[in-house]
This record gives C-alpha cells, sequence and structure tokens, in this order.
C-alpha cells in the first residue's frame, strides 16, 4: 500500500469548514484513498473514501487531484465533536489496514 | 448500516485468567475480520487476521497460543486472551470487512474492549 504523509496536527474553529490535506504521491492505479477518524478513548470510525472522482457523503467530501496524487478531506462545518484523530490510508485488497500517526484536528469553540 | 459491536467495552480481570472479546458484524456478513491492540499514544496495531471458517493468521511477534482467535460465523469473531499478565493490558480493537458495489473493501470497526490485567 501506497505511503501517505499528512500534517500532525491542525485547528479549526467551530462552525468552520476543516480541510485536512493528505498527500499519496505513490499511489498506484488501482488503490482507493480512505479516511478514518478517531476519536479519544473509541474504535477508528469510517468517514468516506474514493479512487478517482471526489466523493461526498453525509459526513464530509472527499476531493483528490486529477493525477491522485494527494487528497483533502472537507468537514464542511466542524464542531467540538470532530475533535479526533484523522487517518488517511491508501490501500487496495483485502488486506488489514495500517495506520500512520494521523492529524490531530483540534475543533476551536 | 455497516455496524460492529464488541463484547464487552471493558473489563478487569485478575492475572493469570482468561478474558473472551466477541466482535460481531451486526447487518453484514464479514469472511474476514481483524483484530488490532492499541495502547496509550500510539497507533493502532495489527495482532492478527480472522478468516471464517479456518486458522487465523498473526502478526509477528503476536503469540497464536495466547490470543485465540475463533471466526465460527460471518458474522461474529471472538479473541481469548489466555492466561493474561499485566503487560496484556491494552485497547483491543476488531474491525469487519465489507464488500463495496465496485468490489473494494471497507474496514468498519468495534467500539473497542478496554481490558485492565490486574
Amino acid at each position: 500500500d501506497a505511503k501517505t504523509t499528512q500534517p500532525t496536527s491542525m485547528d479549526c474553529a467551530e462552525g468552520r469548514a476543516a480541510n485536512l490535506p493528505c498527500n499519496h504521491s505513490t499511489i498506484s492505479g488501482n488503490e482507493y484513498v480512505y479516511w478514518y477518524r478517531q476519536i479519544h478513548s473509541q474504535g477508528p470510525q469510517y468517514i468516506i473514501h474514493g479512487l478517482k472522482n471526489n466523493e461526498t457523503n453525509e459526513m464530509a467530501s472527499l476531493i483528490i487531484t486529477e493525477d491522485r496524487k494527494s487528497s483533502t478531506l472537507i468537514l464542511p462545518h466542524a464542531t467540538l465533536r470532530d475533535t479526533a484523530v484523522y487517518y488517511c490510508i491508501v490501500r487496495t485488497g483485502r488486506r488489514a489496514l495500517t495506520f500512520g500517526s494521523g492529524t490531530r484536528l483540534q475543533v476551536q469553540p | 448500516g455497516a455496524v460492529v459491536s464488541q463484547h464487552p467495552s471493558w473489563v478487569i480481570c485478575k492475572s493469570g485468567t482468561s478474558v473472551k472479546i466477541e466482535c460481531r458484524s451486526l447487518d453484514f456478513q464479514a469472511t474476514t475480520m481483524f483484530w488490532y491492540r492499541q495502547f496509550p499514544k500510539q497507533s493502532l496495531m495489527l495482532m492478527a487476521t480472522s478468516n471464517e471458517g479456518s486458522k487465523a493468521t498473526y502478526e509477528q511477534g503476536v503469540e497464536k497460543d495466547k490470543f485465540l482467535i475463533n471466526h465460527a460465523s460471518l458474522t461474529l469473531s471472538t479473541l481469548t486472551v489466555t492466561s493474561a499478565h499485566p503487560e496484556d493490558s491494552s485497547f483491543y480493537i476488531c474491525s469487519a470487512s465489507s464488500i463495496g458495489l465496485a468490489g473494494e473493501e471497507t474496514q468498519y470497526f468495534g467500539p473497542g474492549t478496554r481490558l485492565l490485567v490486574l
């Protein structure tokens, strides 16, 4: 699975959009981009995934660049409950997920 | 949809006893489930891959005789920590694989089980 690079931490004001970047320059053609988050003392929560096209669901939007070497997770209206560690994972196949350090998002009131 | 449950959510046991943790996919069938462990301020580390009807595959350094995994049905996998010791105290998390319309596989995680061995 391709390696990903994320900022260590980010702050966001409550009610504003949170844009979390992820670099995956070595991604291959059949690898999907997945986003998960882990709120303190809970199991990871699936957010969204995509291959080439931008994706949106009730939680977030995923913007993937045309060359697929990077992506951005967008939380349109961040709330205090969105404070968590966000993981960008690139993978293919039915294997376990490899969690890096992720981005610690702190939503400020 | 895609809900995974774990039971118990937390457990305290004496050193030397065994503890069983259940992981269930509530609204989908999962041929593959995974067990992870997370120590404080660290990321999740894979312990083993559990396939329905076959033996689990353990990661290097994880003792298969100590961490017994059974995946007897498409909705249930269990992890038994045998002869638990204080160093086994950790946050144990399972995940179950669901296959999407395009054949891609997405893992959904349980809420985790916090184990404290005294």
